[in-house]
């Protein structure tokens, strides 16, 4: 069983519309969640980060952390065109340098059509 | 303020064949990090320097090697290459206090 789990779609959605992406995950020594994105040919760009549980909102887009569950979401609001990539969940341990390792998911395609 | 790079953008090697690849930090950052990503899959953690030391590896075998320098950019090094290396090769960098890492655009290795 992979340690963080993330439907890889392809999830296609018109324009406007909600987005939420989830990951879950197994090893309960996670605190540090994060959100990137990566467009074809890029590197993955940073989105969110989250320490612990809880929420955080930054624009269009909010992720949620629930630790209790090991289950962690991030929502797009009114999407647009631009937001066509695909998203990584990643996750890690609390280490003595920042950031530690990180462990990702599969990655989720995401198509917004106009 | 210039984000993470690295060179060269894509490389093509035959099996069996050595490859050295480059990764410059974003300024102000200690700590590197090499991951591999595979078409259509999460990048796999390969290992992280700080302070030019090796702080942590993952499932990869000895001929996946690295460095980092003083001015903290990093090499990867990967030796008696194989088909299944064939991979998106991620170089992140992050600072202290627990901030999180900024990843370059990678190096696209295809080996023949």
């Amino acid at each position: 069983q992979k340690e963080v789990e993330q439907d890889p779609g392809p999830l296609s959605v018109p324009e406007g519309a909600i987005v939420s992406l989830n990951c879950t995950y197994s090893n309960s020594a996670f605190q540090y969640f994060m959100w990137y994105r990566q467009y074809s040919r890029k590197g993955p760009e940073l989105l969110m980060y989250t320490y612990s549980s809880g929420n955080k909102e930054d624009g269009r887009f909010t992720a949620q952390v629930d630790k209790s569950s090991k289950y962690i979401s991030l929502f797009i609001r009114d999407s647009q065109p631009s937001d066509s990539a695909t998203y990584l969940c990643a996750m890690s341990g609390f280490g003595e340098t920042s950031g530690s390792r990180l462990t990702f998911g599969e990655g989720t395609q995401l198509t917004v059509n106009p | 303020e210039t984000g993470v790079t690295q060179s060269p953008t894509h490389l093509i090697k035959t099996r069996g064949q050595q490859v050295t690849l480059r990764c410059s930090s974003q300024s102000g950052h200690n700590t590197v990090s090499w991951y591999q990503q595979a078409l259509g899959q999460g990048p796999q953690f390969i290992f992280q320097y700080y302070r030019e030391e090796e702080n942590g590896r993952g499932n990869f075998p000895p001929r996946f090697s690295g460095l980092q320098f003083p001015n903290y950019s990093s090499e990867l090094n990967v030796n008696a290459l194989e088909l299944d290396d064939s991979a998106l090769y991620l170089c992140a960098s992050s600072g202290g206090g627990g901030q999180p890492q900024h990843f370059g655009d990678g190096t696209r290795l295809s080996i023949l």
